[in-house]
């Protein structure tokens, strides 16, 4: 299996501009998280999804956060407009059953001048 | 409030020297303790999942160990290549499915 899937592997943008980061789960895997890690607060949820149904979004910073799963094999985390305070590195996980283990991808690194 | 709390922050062993890593943790109901790998630049790398106190797993040289309040990821003998930073996270029982991570140790073993 080919893993968890994240695009772009690295993001530079400017204040203000809109930031799409993707995810492909692993295949069968029914639910997907959005992580983000950075050096003051380590590793937080943002959203999760099961089913393609947004579940626990207690997570998400601002309005400015957007997540969609449109289908099984495929989610977006947008955030317009982006702000430096949004850099960081964004991990996508996913896992067969709520209770069983996540498996991360490589995580995009975003840089927000 | 669930919380995890993990240490030390960082760790210097000489390779071939075993040591522990704790993870303690706060939480209303467990529903499982999970062990990850992390190197620069990559996604988290699970090792293992705990759900019961006295629960023991291993894998090559590590060892998790999982009390009601903390678990052990005891190290034997530890290569250069085991460096890298280990996160310790619990899931609750309480509805959400999410995972609580602390702040993690970096482990350096020397050559």
């Amino acid at each position: 299996d080919a893993g968890v899937i994240q695009s772009p592997r690295h993001e530079v943008t400017e204040m203000g501009q809109e930031v799409t980061l993707r995810c492909k789960p692993i295949s069968g895997h029914d639910y997907l998280f959005w992580y983000r890690q950075t050096m003051m607060r380590g590793l937080e949820l943002l959203i999760y999804f099961n089913n393609n149904v947004p579940i626990d979004d207690s997570g998400m910073p601002e309005d400015r956060f957007s997540a969609k799963m449109p289908n099984a094999s495929f989610s977006t985390l947008k955030i317009q407009p982006s702000e430096p305070r949004d850099s960081a590195v964004y991990f996508c996980a996913s896992s067969q059953h709520g209770q069983e283990t996540q498996y991360f991808g490589p995580g995009t690194r975003l840089l927000v001048l | 409030e669930d919380q995890v709390t993990q240490s030390p922050e960082a760790l210097r062993l000489q390779e071939g020297e075993s040591s522990s890593l704790n993870c303690s943790y706060t939480v209303s109901g467990l529903r499982g303790l999970f062990w990850y790998r992390q190197d620069p630049g990559k996604g988290p790398e699970f090792l293992f999942t705990l759900y019961s106190a006295g629960e023991e797993k291993e894998k090559e040289r590590l060892k998790a160990t999982l009390t009601k309040k903390e678990s052990f990821l005891h190290i034997t003998a530890p290569k250069p290549e085991d460096s890298a930073t280990y996160l310790c996270a619990v899931q609750g029982t309480d509805s959400s499915y999410k995972l609580i991570f602390g702040s993690g140790t970096r482990l350096l073993v020397r050559p």
